[in-house]
């Protein structure tokens, strides 16, 4: 398996509900980000965790951060049809370096 | 504020033809340059980044090269496209390294179709 996997691989909630979002890494990492893709778009930044965080707020959004299991989840609450999305979870290994490892994503739907 | 565009949307071309595909960055300075193919509902695969003018690293063995010849441009080229070149292609910046948060900012990407 590849650093940075989330899951599930799809998720199906009701509008309203609150969507949760799993990614799992192997080495130790300097930060870990969210991204969301629309579908046939680029990403956009949602949300960036740094290792010594173990939560993060950022209006709906809510991440945790575990380094001791290697694992971040990705909360949104009072989910809305327009958060219907791809969400993907990026690590990078050290202070300052360039390249992110992007997960293969957490395909979101939300039915109205 | 920062753009980052990309160019063109969609793209279909025959097995063995030339590609060349560009995106720039405007409203910042030596940003760092990244170009990403992600094939269809899956995660993204890093090609090639850049720190500077010329200086490209190449992130894994395939059919395309990438060069850039000024500060905020970046091209993706490739001299003979095969059928697995087909994908989604995208670019995207980040501040120069030195500090911890680097996130990364995307174009809208390129839909590359072979033939």
């Amino acid at each position: 398996s590849q650093q940075g996997e989330e899951d599930p691989q799809a998720l199906s909630i009701q509008e309203g509900e609150n969507a949760t979002m799993n990614c799992s890494y192997k080495t130790s990492i300097n930060n870990l980000q969210w991204y969301r893709q629309n579908s046939g778009r680029g990403l956009v930044h949602l949300i960036l965790i740094r290792s010594n965080e173990r939560e993060k707020h950022s209006g709906r959004l809510r991440v945790t951060l575990d380094t001791s299991k290697k694992s971040s989840s990705l909360l949104i609450t009072a989910s809305r049809a327009a958060d219907t999305a791809s969400y993907f979870c990026a690590t990078d290994k050290d202070f300052g370096n360039e390249k992110l490892t992007f997960g293969t994503g957490t395909r979101l739907t939300i039915i109205p | 504020s920062q753009t980052i565009h990309q160019w063109p949307a969609t793209l279909v071309q025959p097995v063995g033809s030339p590609l060349s595909l560009e995106c720039t960055v405007e409203g910042t300075s030596n940003p760092n340059l990244y170009w990403y193919r992600q094939a269809a509902g899956r995660g993204l695969q890093l090609l090639f980044y850049s720190i500077g003018i010329d200086q490209i690293s190449s992130e894994v063995p395939q059919n395309l090269s990438a060069s850039r010849p000024q500060d905020r441009q970046f091209i993706l080229s490739s001299k003979k496209l095969l059928l697995s070149d087909s994908g989604f292609y995208l670019c995207a910046w980040s501040r120069i390294a030195g500090g911890s948060d680097n996130e990364q900012f995307f174009g809208p990407g390129t839909r590359l179709t072979v033939l």
